[in-house]
C-alpha cells in the first residue's frame, strides 16, 4: 500500500519551460518535505510545511515554490527550469508528535529531465 | 549545528561476508539518529532508528547499529549480506529538542556493493 505517491516517476520538461510535481500522502501527517537529489549525492532539503505554515531553506533558490492546499496534497513548481535542476526530487511526510520524532517516509520520487 | 560523516563513500563486499557501514556525528545537543536506505531510482526507506533507551538497534532487512555516545557514532552492521542489500545507506540525525527544526541533517551516504 503505497502511503507517498509521487507523480509522475519520470518528467522531461524543457530548458525554461515551468514544470509542476506533485506528491500526495494516505498518512494523514502534518509535515510534507520537498527534497532534492543529485546524483551520488544526499538529499538537500529545500523547504517544508508543517500543516499550512511553509518553511523555505534559505538556500533554496526563488525558481522553486511549493503550494499545499490540503494535508494530502503538496506540489512543487520549477518556474524556468534550468540544466542544473535535474535530478530527483523526493517528497516526504512526517508525524509531528511528543517527544519529536522527524521519522521521515520517502515517496518513490520524480526524477527531473531538463532538455 | 550537527553534523554527519559517513567514513567510506563505498564499500564493496562478497555476499554472506559481515559489513559494517560507519557514520560519525556531531551535535552540541542530544539527537535522534536514523539510518535509511536508498535502491536504485527509488524513495529512501528506514532501515532503523534510534531515539533513546537499548543502544543497539535493530531493524528491517537482518541490519542492526549501536549507538555510541562517547564516540558520536552509530555504525551499520549485517552479519551476513545478500545481493539484493546492494543499495546506498544513508545515516541522518536530528535534534531532540522540541519546536520548529524538523530537518534531517543526512550524511552524503555510503555505495554498498555485494558481489557474488
Amino acid at each position: 500500500d503505497a502511503m507517498v505517491i509521487q507523480n509522475p516517476r519520470y518528467q522531461v520538461t524543457q530548458f525554461g519551460k515551468p514544470v509542476t510535481l506533485s506528491c500526495s500522502q494516505t498518512l494523514n501527517h502534518n509535515v510534507m518535505y520537498w527534497y532534492q537529489q543529485k546524483s551520488s549525492q544526499a538529499p538537500k532539503l529545500l523547504f517544508h510545511y508543517y500543516d499550512k505554515d511553509f518553511n523555505n531553506e534559505a538556500d533554496t533558490p526563488d525558481n522553486f515554490q511549493s503550494r499545499r492546499p490540503n494535508t494530502s496534497f503538496c506540489f512543487l513548481d520549477i518556474r524556468s527550469p534550468g540544466l542544473g535542476d535535474a535530478a530527483m526530487y523526493l517528497c516526504a511526510t512526517s508525524r509531528d508528535e511528543r517527544p519529536l520524532n522527524t521519522e521521515a517516509f520517502f515517496g518513490q520520487g520524480t526524477r527531473l529531465t531538463v532538455v | 549545528a550537527q553534523s554527519v560523516t559517513q567514513l567510506d563513500s563505498q564499500v564493496p563486499v562478497f555476499e554472506e561476508a559481515p559489513v559494517e557501514l560507519r557514520c560519525n556525528y556531531s551535535s552540541s545537543v542530544s539527537v535522534y539518529l536514523f539510518w535509511y536506505v536508498q535502491y536504485p531510482n527509488q524513495g529512501l526507506q528506514l532501515l532503523l532508528k534510534y531515539l533513546s533507551g537499548s543502544t543497539l538497534v535493530k531493524g528491517i532487512n537482518g541490519f542492526e547499529a549501536e549507538f555510541n555516545k562517547s564516540q558520536t557514532s552509530f555504525h551499520l552492521r549485517k552479519p551476513s549480506v545478500h545481493i539484493s542489500d546492494t543499495a546506498e545507506y544513508f545515516c541522518a540525525v536530528s535534534d531532540r529538542r522540541a519546536g520548529n527544526n524538523r530537518k534531517l541533517i543526512w550524511g552524503l551516504g555510503t555505495s554498498l556493493a555485494v558481489n557474488p
